[in-house]
C-alpha cells in the first residue's frame, strides 16, 4: 500500500538556520502531497500542498517541490524562527484507495533562540 | 464559521466504560474521518465517511463504532474502553476525498 517516510527527529536548530525535512513516498498512482504542522496542544494545520509533478507549494516561508522522479516532497525554509517549533507531518492522498490519506510519522522541530 | 469542533477536550474513563466523542463541521464537507495519535506512531485512521449514511473502516477500527446520519456530524463511539485506547483523537473533514483535510483540536482520552 501507500506509505510516507520522513527523516527521524527531533531536529534542533538555532534561529535563522536553514531547515530541510526529508519526505519520500510510495504510491501506485498520482497522489497529491501535503505538509501539515502541529503546534503543541493543537490539531494539525495544512502548511502547503502540491497536486502534480514539479509543483511547488509555499506558505509562511516554507517551500516543498513535488518530485515525481525521486518520489520526494522535501520541506525547506531559509531562516527558521523560534515560533516554527512544532511537529511537521508529510502526507499524501490518492483517489484510488479508500484509506486515501496517509501520514508520515512526523518530525519534531525545536528552534533555539 | 467554526470549522471542525470536537468535544470533550479531555476525558478519563475506567476500563469497560463506553462513551461517544463528538465531531461536527460547518463547511458542508462530504468527507470526514477519525484518527488516533500515539507517540512515535503518527496518525492512524480509525474510520471514515464519504457522505451521510456511508462509513468504512480505516487502519485501526477495532473497539470503535461510527455513524453518519447528517453531513455535519460524525461521532465516534468507544464500546468498552480499554487502556490501549488511551490516545489523542482527531476528527478531520475535507470537501473531497483527495482534498486537504481540516482538523479539529483533538480529544485527549485516558483509560485507567
Amino acid at each position: 500500500g501507500d506509505s510516507v517516510t520522513q527523516m527521524e527527529g527531533p531536529v534542533t536548530l538555532s534561529e535563522e538556520a536553514f531547515l530541510t525535512i526529508n519526505c519520500t513516498y510510495t504510491a501506485t498512482g498520482y497522489p497529491s502531497l501535503f505538509w501539515y504542522v502541529q503546534y503543541p496542544g493543537e490539531g494539525l494545520q495544512l502548511l502547503l500542498k502540491a497536486t502534480k509533478a514539479d509543483d511547488k507549494g509555499s506558505n509562511k516561508g516554507f517551500e516543498a517541490t513535488y518530485r515525481k522522479e525521486t518520489t520526494s516532497f522535501h520541506l525547506e525554509k531559509g531562516s527558521v524562527q523560534v515560533s516554527d517549533s512544532a511537529v511537521y507531518f508529510c502526507a499524501l492522498s490518492e483517489r484510488d484507495y479508500g484509506q486515501n490519506f496517509v501520514f508520515g510519522p512526523g518530525t519534531r522541530l525545536s528552534v533555539l533562540p | 464559521n467554526a470549522g471542525v469542533t470536537q468535544t470533550p477536550k479531555f476525558q478519563v474513563l475506567k476500563t469497560g466504560q463506553s462513551m461517544t466523542l463528538q465531531c461536527a463541521q460547518d463547511m458542508n464537507h462530504e468527507y470526514m474521518s477519525w484518527y488516533r495519535q500515539d507517540p512515535g506512531m503518527g496518525l492512524r485512521l480509525i474510520h471514515y465517511s464519504v457522505g451521510a449514511g456511508i462509513t468504512d473502516q480505516g487502519e485501526v477500527p477495532n473497539g470503535y463504532n461510527v455513524s453518519r446520519s447528517t453531513t455535519e456530524d460524525f461521532p465516534l463511539r468507544l464500546l468498552s474502553a480499554a487502556p490501549s485506547q488511551t490516545s489523542v483523537y482527531f476528527c478531520a473533514s475535507s470537501y473531497g476525498i483527495m482534498d486537504e483535510q481540516y482538523f479539529g483540536p483533538g480529544t485527549r482520552l485516558t483509560v485507567t
